[in-house]
């Protein structure tokens, strides 16, 4: 099946600053990467969408040059959070859809198994 | 606005029990729909997806939801509870104008007791 994983899957960091976290599809393609934030006992927020070679699409209310996406292949795409805040600790998820042949694969979408960002 | 609501917030179950976990949405056009679990510790997997056709569909470990389109309705069902089905259930949709667009319930909580 389709795999998507993320490194690290915990990071902890000072206040002030960055932080970047890699989400990899391992088995396929993937035109499109999601990032979703999680908080605790809620569900998922979708915070950008990025197709490969292009400038991500944020959500209304996310800023872009706080966090910053880069989706430079197609099997990679990378979430900076720049100058970290107490209030940027949260669940970070990313999620990927593939390229291959069937609208199946067009249409699922892929989950990582998301990073712990603490900042202190 | 599109949105999903998944009624109830923890559920709490004896093994052996039956389960129906609501999720309704509000979505214009043709929806694709989706049940994702989450064991804890671990991430998002599919459960099942409705995307045309049947509208009981089947996913694995034996759970199944049937899309009620007159009702904007997903439920997701399952005959038998075991106690690891304990996890965090979460409804989604998109639809096929906007596929990057999927919209996540707020999570239903399940814990079946031994």
């Amino acid at each position: 099946g389709a795999v998507v994983s993320q490194h690290p899957s915990r990071v902890i960091c000072k206040s002030g600053t960055s932080v970047k976290i890699e989400c990899r599809s391992l088995d396929f393609q993937a035109t499109t990467m999601f990032w979703y934030r999680q908080f605790p006992k809620q569900s998922l927020m979708l915070m950008a969408t990025s197709n490969e070679g292009s400038k991500a699409t944020y959500e209304q209310g996310v800023e872009k040059d706080k966090f910053l996406i880069n989706h430079a292949s197609l099997t990679l795409s990378t979430l900076t959070v720049t100058s970290a805040h107490p209030e940027d600790s949260s669940f970070y998820i990313c999620s990927a859809r593939g390229k291959g042949a069937g609208d199946l694969l067009r249409l699922e979408q892929y989950f990582g198994p998301g990073t712990r960002l603490t900042v202190t | 606005a599109q949105s999903v609501s998944q009624h109830n917030h923890h559920v709490i179950l004896s093994e052996a029990a039956s389960l129906e976990l609501g999720c309704n949405y509000s979505y214009g056009g043709t929806v694709n729909l989706f049940w994702y679990v989450q064991y804890p510790g671990q991430h998002l997997q599919l459960l099942l997806k409705y995307f045309s056709g049947d509208p009981l569909v089947k996913g694995i470990k034996g759970f199944e939801a049937e899309f009620i389109k007159s009702k904007f309705s997903f439920n997701l069902r399952k005959p038998s509870v075991q106690w690891s089905d304990t996890a965090e259930y979460f409804c989604a949709v998109n639809s096929l104008l906007k596929v990057n667009d999927m919209r996540f319930g707020a999570g239903t909580r399940l814990t079946v007791k031994p």
